[in-house]
């Protein structure tokens, strides 16, 4: 257990939908990292929040959004979905901005399906 | 303009023997590599890292090694066990940049057989 929750673990539905993906850091973790794992890809960064704060930004959509609130917690927002937007949807913590070294871990996903 | 490439998308091994997963990439400012392990249904988890002022780094049973100049890095499992089977992902960072985030690979498959 990496102790990075994510919520809900399963999600379906249809194109033009907006949704919601949670996720809870490791306690005292300030860094959230979004990732989408598509069929046959590797993991793709989205975005990082540091302490409520943007700090980078991957290969995400305009479609897409994300936040982190004072409790550290974050939501990944997507909106407008398509069939392409199918993957599983991970959600990485770490102590700071470079980590422990640069450890990074990781919730165990949302895999949302669009149908 | 994939910058982790694992161009082993499978790797098969018999038990006791041992397992090298191969990761070469491309940025020559990634100064921090790492390796995560990943079973169906859960999330990746890290296993074992290497800092580009080492070229060995080493945890039991797992050695990483890093090939600079060939831009090169290398996972050994010795002995592999069938509890080893599962997907591998390597992953770079540039922690110079005063960045933390991480570009993977698109992993190796690894079958222990017993």
């Amino acid at each position: 257990d990496s102790g990075v929750t994510q919520t809900p673990k399963h999600l379906i539905t249809a194109t033009g939908q907006r949704v919601t993906l949670r996720c809870s850091p490791r306690s005292g973790d300030l860094s959230v990292y979004w990732y989408q794992q598509s069929l046959d890809q590797g993991l793709q960064f989205l975005i990082q929040y540091y302490n409520g704060e943007e700090r980078a930004k991957g290969n995400i959509l305009e479609r897409f959004s994300a936040q982190q609130f004072p409790d550290l917690h974050s939501e990944l927002n997507l909106s407008s979905l398509e069939l392409g937007d199918s993957a599983l949807y991970f959600c990485a913590s770490s102590a700071g901005l470079a980590g422990g070294g640069g450890e990074q871990y990781f919730g165990p996903g949302t895999r949302l399906t669009v149908t | 303009d994939q910058q982790v490439k694992q161009n082993s998308p499978s790797l098969s091994v018999q038990e006791g023997r041992i397992s090298i997963l191969n990761c070469d990439y491309t940025n020559s400012m990634f100064d921090y590599f790492l390796w995560y392990k990943k079973y169906p249904a859960e999330g990746p988890t890290f296993l074992i890292s290497i800092s580009s002022i080492k070229d060995k780094n080493e945890d039991g049973r797992f050695t990483v090694f890093l090939n600079k100049s060939a831009k090169h890095l290398s996972l050994h499992i010795v002995p592999s066990q069938p509890g080893d089977s599962a997907v591998y992902f390597c992953a770079a960072s540039a922690t110079r940049s005063g960045y933390s985030t991480l570009t993977f690979g698109k992993g190796t498959m690894l079958l222990v057989s017993p």
